[in-house]
């Protein structure tokens, strides 16, 4: 069974600009969540996705959005990149949602802003 | 009241040592405290994970043990080796959070040949 597979896999991109990064969680998973990890705040959740609908956002600002698809694929997208967006961005797939639910995490996109 | 306190940043052990993390959470609407194992260039994986109503977990060579009145949970690894080396999290979640993980700051193993 193939993993969470996030693309691309590393990303340039320069203030002001914005982004979209992919996933494709496995296969049968309806929840997608993604996180951000970077040296200073470690992991920190961005939002979930169920069903097409997000189910729980963290304490980022609008310009983090996201967005799943009929086939569970998921979507990030970064408007308006700041210098601290700079990060490792994580996606990760459930079969439900719900505390308790093993979370496979993709390899993510490290996103660096210049 | 989101946060939890994980220590040490970073820990060497030597092969065949045990390797002992600790966590510390305050929400108590925290159910279920799982632990991820992160390589290089990877994205975490779950080791283990621990839900209230036991003290203690066994998989192999690691170990969870919880003290809920405390509201602290620790990992153990059992004779450490060298592939054992990378970044430890711990995490908590409750019923209600849906895929919400609070993680830990993470902790650097290394484990010396």
């Amino acid at each position: 069974k193939a993993g969470v597979t996030q693309t691309p896999r590393y990303l340039i991109k320069t203030r002001g600009q914005q982004v979209t990064l992919s996933c494709s969680p496995i296969s049968g998973h309806r929840s997608v969540s993604w996180y951000q990890q970077t040296p200073g705040q470690g992991l920190q959740f961005l939002f979930e996705y169920f069903s097409e609908t997000q189910r729980n956002k963290g304490n980022f600002p609008g310009r983090f959005s996201g967005r799943q698809f009929s086939n569970s694929r998921s979507e990030m997208n970064v408007s308006t990149l700041e210098l601290g967006d700079s990060a490792l961005y994580l996606c990760a797939s459930s079969r439900r949602t719900g505390g308790g639910e093993k979370l496979f995490f993709g390899s993510g996109t490290q996103l660096s802003v210049l | 009241q989101q946060q939890v306190k994980q220590s040490p940043q970073s820990l060497i052990v030597q092969k065949g040592g045990i390797s002992i993390i600790n966590c510390a959470y305050e929400n108590t609407a925290f159910d279920y405290f799982p632990w991820y194992q992160q390589f290089p260039g990877k994205g975490p994986a779950l080791l283990i994970a621990i839900r209230p109503d036991v003290s203690e977990k066994k998989e192999g060579r690691f170990t969870i043990s919880f003290n809920k009145s405390a509201k602290q949970f620790s990992l153990h690894i059992m004779d450490s080796q060298p592939g054992d080396s990378a970044t430890y999290f711990c995490a908590a979640t409750g019923e209600t959070s849906g895929s919400r993980l609070t993680f830990g700051e993470g902790t650097q193993l290394t484990v010396n040949p």
